[in-house]
């Protein structure tokens, strides 16, 4: 089985422009979150998604934002990149949400590199 | 809000030394804890994961860790290090509430395995 899938696996961009994102759940997993990590540091949580409902943002500016189709892929849109916007980008799936314990099984991540 | 530190960030050993990896956690109900392995250019690999079934957890590549809740600790072992075990290593909590289920990293611990 395929395990969670993302594109691109890498990506320069410059300041100021817009990049989008794109990641695809294991079959059956109906839950998507996405982590941002920076070079050095653990992954932190931005958004993560169920049903294509908005479940729970962590700390990022409104410049971020994601969506969920119906067929439980994901989305995430960063405007107005910034330099520090510079990292990793993992998305991460899950069976459902608000189910305690349960794992998240992350991809290989789309490096982002803001010049 | 919940969270976890891992000591040391970075780790050296033999090989065929024993592993011993530091993660504490602050939370005021019983947590989720996780460990995930991150190999070079690589997304996070689940090792293992505590839900309170028991306190001592078994998880893939020979990999444990025990729950002491009088020491809020989560320490990664494993009885004999090998160079395949060269990686960097997260220790993570879930933050479960009613928007989500986000994971909560530690800044990691980068594990070195010499010859």
């Amino acid at each position: 089985d395929a395990g969670v899938t993302q594109s691109p696996t890498h990506l320069i961009k410059t300041r100021g422009q817009q990049v989008t994102l794109r990641c695809s759940p294991i079959s059956g997993h109906k839950s998507v979150s996405w982590y941002q990590q920076v070079l050095g540091q653990g992954p932190q949580f931005i958004f993560q998604y169920y049903e294509k409902e908005e479940r729970g943002r962590g700390n990022f500016p409104d410049r971020f934002s994601a969506r969920q189709f119906p067929n439980y892929s994901s989305e995430l849109n960063v405007n107005a990149l910034l330099l520090g916007d510079s990292a990793l980008y993992l998305c991460a799936s899950s069976l459902e949400w608000l189910q305690e314990g349960q794992p998240q099984h992350f991809g290989d991540g789309t490096r982002l590199s803001i010049l | 809000a919940q969270s976890v530190t891992q000591l040391g960030s970075h780790v050296s050993v033999s090989e065929g030394a024993l592993v011993l990896l530091r993660c504490n956690y602050s939370s005021s109900v019983p947590p989720y804890l996780f460990w995930y392995v991150q190999y070079p250019n690589q997304g996070l690999q689940l090792l293992l994961k505590y839900t309170s079934a028991a306190t001592l957890v078994k998880g893939i590549n020979g990999f444990e860790a025990e729950f002491k809740k009088s020491e809020t600790s989560f320490h990664l072992t494993k009885p004999s290090a090998h160079m395949s075990d060269a990686a960097e290593y997260f220790c993570a909590v879930s933050d479960l509430n009613q928007a989500g289920t986000a994971l909560i990293f530690g800044k990691g611990t980068t594990l070195s395995v010499s010859s």
